[in-house]
Order: structure tokens, then C-alpha cells, then sequence
């Protein structure tokens, strides 16, 4: 299995509203990452998970809030958000921790978001 | 000035013609160069990474470095409609240990 799983591939929900974005691996990868990408933007790195610690915030606001369950998964729980987040979240990872490998980031297909 | 900097395009080439993107960074401390390719609507693929200065050939896909310039270039010969897409750079390493990526060069191939 070479592939990130994201789901939902689609999300609608209004602004009081508390969903969870899921992403999935089975390629015994030990980084995890979640990307905002707005359109004709590139992805902008939110969070970075090493052996399921977080390691990176990108001084992102407290609406988002990321969650890594195990070795396999990583959620991003959404809570009270505003219509400037509707974006496409990535979540990524990497065999490296240091992402310094010629294997790079594998990108899930994405959970488009939008906020009503 | 920005850490990865690309010519956001478009860059038009005919069918068949070799199509060169580029890709400057700023870290002088930066170990590994990826390049992604990205469909409207789609998530970034990883197609090829570099790590030393020279050239690495994959098929159709060439991707140079200069670390004494900063340079990252991508060449693709034989062009295809198929690679109609947007073409990201991404640098690692140096200070941030962070993959961080340039705009992106949309290149559109005209059959």
C-alpha cells in the first residue's frame, strides 16, 4: 500500500460547527503532515507530527487542532472556523522524519473544505 | 525575498518540444530539491528529487541542480497535452526543516 487516504474527499459546514478530518497510511511511515492549500497557491505547512509527537505548529489558530492517534493516522479536528479557511487540506507523510529522504512526501488526494 | 521563488507561467510549448522550469531558493543550507506536479483539483505528485549537484534523468523527466547557484531546474522532453498541469518545487532542509515549496510554474502544452 503506497498511498495516503483522506477522508472526507468534500466537506460543507457552517461556522458553529465541529467536524474532523481523517488521513490514513499503512507505508510504516513515522512523519505526518498536514498542508493548507488556497487555489493558485502552493500548500502552506500547518503541522508536522515525528513518532506521533507533534514537532512543528505553524502558529496556527487554536480552531484547528491536530490529533495523531497512532503510528497510522492523523486527524484535524475543526471547531468554530471562518469562510477564509475553505481551502483544500493535504495531509502528506514521510519514511523520514526529517523529510530528508530522496523519497520526499506522499500527499493524500485532499479534503476540500468549504465554510458556510 | 521569498525561500523558493518559480516564474508562475504560463509557459507554453508545443507538442513534442522540451518544456524548462526553474526554481531558485534561499537557503544556502538546503539538502534535498523535489519536484511535484499538481492537476487542477488534484494533490501535488511526487515526480522527481534531487539531492547532488548534476543532472538525474528519469524517462522523460531531467532534474538539475546547482547548489553553488541555488538553482533547481526540471527539463521534460517530448511534451505532452498530459502535462498540462502546475509544477511545484519543493526545498528541504537548511534552517527550517521544513518542506517548503515555491508558487508553482503552470505549464500548458498546446497539441
Amino acid at each position: 500500500d503506497t498511498e495516503v487516504t483522506q477522508t472526507p474527499k468534500h466537506l460543507v459546514m457552517g461556522m458553529t460547527n465541529k467536524k474532523s478530518l481523517k488521513c490514513e497510511q499503512h507505508m510504516g511511515h513515522r512523519a505526518m503532515y498536514w498542508y493548507k492549500q488556497k487555489a493558485k497557491k502552493p500548500p502552506e505547512l500547518m503541522f508536522v507530527y515525528s513518532y506521533e509527537k507533534l514537532s512543528i505548529n505553524e502558529s496556527v489558530p487554536s480552531r484547528f487542532s491536530p490529533e495523531c492517534p497512532n503510528s497510522s493516522l492523523l486527524n484535524l479536528h475543526l471547531h468554530a472556523l471562518q469562510p477564509e479557511d475553505s481551502a483544500l487540506y493535504l495531509c502528506a507523510s514521510s519514511q523520514d522524519p526529517l523529510g530528508g529522504s530522496s523519497y520526499g512526501y506522499t500527499f493524500g488526494s485532499g479534503t476540500r473544505l468549504t465554510v458556510v | 525575498q521569498k525561500e523558493v521563488e518559480q516564474n508562475s507561467g504560463p509557459l507554453s510549448v508545443p507538442e513534442g518540444a522540451i518544456a524548462s522550469l526553474n526554481c531558485t531558493y534561499s537557503d544556502r543550507g538546503s539538502q534535498s530539491f523535489f519536484w511535484y506536479r499538481q492537476y487542477s483539483g488534484k494533490s501535488p505528485e511526487l515526480i522527481m528529487s534531487i539531492y547532488s549537484n548534476g543532472d538525474k534523468e528519469d524517462g522523460r523527466f531531467t532534474a538539475q541542480l546547482n547548489k553553488a547557484s541555488q538553482y533547481v531546474s526540471l527539463l521534460i522532453r517530448d511534451s505532452q497535452p498530459s502535462d498540462s498541469a502546475t509544477y511545484l518545487c519543493a526545498v528541504y532542509g537548511g534552517a527550517t526543516n521544513k518542506l517548503i515549496f515555491g508558487t508553482g510554474t503552470l505549464l500548458a502544452v498546446q497539441p
